[in-house]
């Protein structure tokens, strides 16, 4: 199994601030996504990423797929409270015949204090 | 609902006691994953299912965690004579896909449920 590494670990930021919070690793995923996970919740999906160098935005969101595909990053623009939450990146792949794992990092806690 | 549904959505258990978490996950979905997570990390592969196959049990962490889903639907996951170590939250998740996940697949998560052995 492939290793994700995220940073940081956590951030607290003011309102209004811009952030960027990244994941690594030293192997090559079919593609990645990230999720964002609430308290009592699950994660849920934001974006995957395929081609390395792929760029996509999602409101303020935006995401960047490494040109090697070993790495990415998500950046928030002018963040809101409603940002708060668990940022988790999951790398897609295959093990063995039939069988693929998703391969999640331990995340980034963010707080966006208003 | 047309999410996963998971039950129960907290469990307390004495520490030697079995313990068995249901899935529901989203009609028509052939992939079924459940993942451990422990408090402040993220998720760890448990198990994989493909309908009612089994196909990948490589996360389990020892031969007291077992997983079912008889008729390609539900899943059990079972954790005999839990300890202490087994607190965590269980998460389950479903998928449209099978064995040729395509490149936007897309996991629906349940809200997990939350195991406290005492």
């Amino acid at each position: 199994t492939q290793l994700l590494e995220q940073s940081p670990q956590f951030l607290s930021i003011q309102e209004g601030e811009n952030l960027t919070v990244y994941c690594n690793s030293s192997s090559v995923f079919s593609s990645l996504q990230w999720y964002r996970q609430e308290p009592g919740e699950g994660p849920v999906l934001l974006v995957t990423v395929v081609t390395g160098g792929e760029v996509k935005k999602l409101k303020r969101l935006t995401f960047q797929f490494g040109d090697a595909r070993k790495d990415s990053s998500l950046h928030i623009t002018a963040a809101q409270p409603g940002d708060t939450g668990l940022y988790l990146c999951a790398g897609l792949e295959k093990v063995g015949a039939g069988s693929y794992q998703l391969t999640f990092g331990k995340g980034t806690k963010l707080s966006v204090i208003p | 609902g047309a999410g996963v549904s998971q039950s129960p959505r907290y469990k307390v258990a004495k520490r030697g006691q079995d313990v068995a978490l249901r899935c529901d996950p989203i009609s028509g979905h052939v992939s079924l994953f459940w993942y451990q997570q422990a408090l402040g990390q993220g998720p760890e592969f448990l198990t994989y299912f493909q309908n009612e196959a089994q196909l990948d049990k490589s996360g389990l962490p020892s031969d007291r965690f077992f997983a079912e889903r008889p008729e390609g639907s539900v899943s059990t996951l079972k954790i005999q004579r839990t300890q202490q170590e087994d607190s965590a939250v269980y998460l389950c998740a479903s998928s449209l896909g099978g064995i040729r996940w395509a490149t936007n697949e897309k996991l629906f998560f349940g809200s997990g449920t939350q195991l406290s052995v005492l």
